[in-house]
């Protein structure tokens, strides 16, 4: 079974900074995807950033961007520039390949601080 | 085009009444996906299914819980005789057919058991 986790509960970060939020996953699968959710006080669930694991390339969406390291089996999110509204819980999350349900971590709680 | 769409956001049950959580999917998707959040936790999976079909319900109690998505209208997640522990936020999420595409998720019903 994949396993997702999460090391840091909560982080802090000043407005315009960078931060980076850790995930580490376990899994025997080769093909799969790996994303970074944000969920807001209004707890709508946002797709932040996708990655395939095929692809080398690190993915990069605006201010968001990812380390993804397969042999490490690692997948960290870079926030550049925080902005207030980037405080939310992030929520790193595996899928094997195909339509399967999302295994997620249990949460980083960012603080974006003015 | 719209997003996917849940009703109620918020849903108050006295234990021992039913609970019923509908979700309608983003036009095009044919995939849901029902997922469970306790307070401080991250999603865990409960049910995944497609137009007239269960796909996979590993996650899901089997006792009082149940899902459909009928052919015509939006699914629906069913408690029966709910319990405080059921407590919680559900979320749904939906994805097109293409293999291995993104879940865009609900704004969630937040169900508390009085």
């Amino acid at each position: 079974a994949q396993t997702v986790t999460q090391s840091q509960p909560e982080m802090s970060v000043q407005e315009a900074e960078t931060v980076t939020l850790s995930c580490t996953y376990d899994t025997s699968e080769n093909n799969y995807y790996l994303f970074w959710y944000k969920q807001p006080p209004s707890r709508q669930m946002i797709l932040v950033i996708r990655q395939e694991a095929y692809k080398q390339q690190n993915a990069t969406e605006n201010r968001f961007s990812v380390n993804f390291q397969k042999a490490a089996k690692s997948f960290s999110l870079k926030i550049s520039d925080s902005q207030l509204g980037d405080t939310a819980m992030y929520f790193c999350a595996f899928m094997k390949q195909g339509n399967t349900p999302l295994v997620f971590g249990k949460g980083t709680r960012l603080s974006v601080i003015a | 085009n719209a997003g996917v769409m849940q009703n109620p956001r918020h849903l108050v049950r006295r234990r021992g009444q039913e609970a019923r959580l509908r979700c309608s999917p983003m036009k095009g998707h044919s995939h849901v996906y029902w997922y469970r959040q306790l307070p401080e936790e991250g999603l865990k999976f409960m049910v995944y299914l497609q137009k007239e079909n269960i796909i996979d319900e590993s996650g899901m109690p089997k006792e009082r819980f149940s899902a459909e998505f009928p052919k015509e209208g939006p699914s629906i997640l069913r408690i029966q005789q709910v319990v405080r522990g059921d407590s919680a936020a559900y979320f749904c999420a939906s994805s097109p057919d293409s293999w291995g595409d993104t879940q865009y998720f609900g704004p969630g019903t937040r169900l508390t058991v009085l």
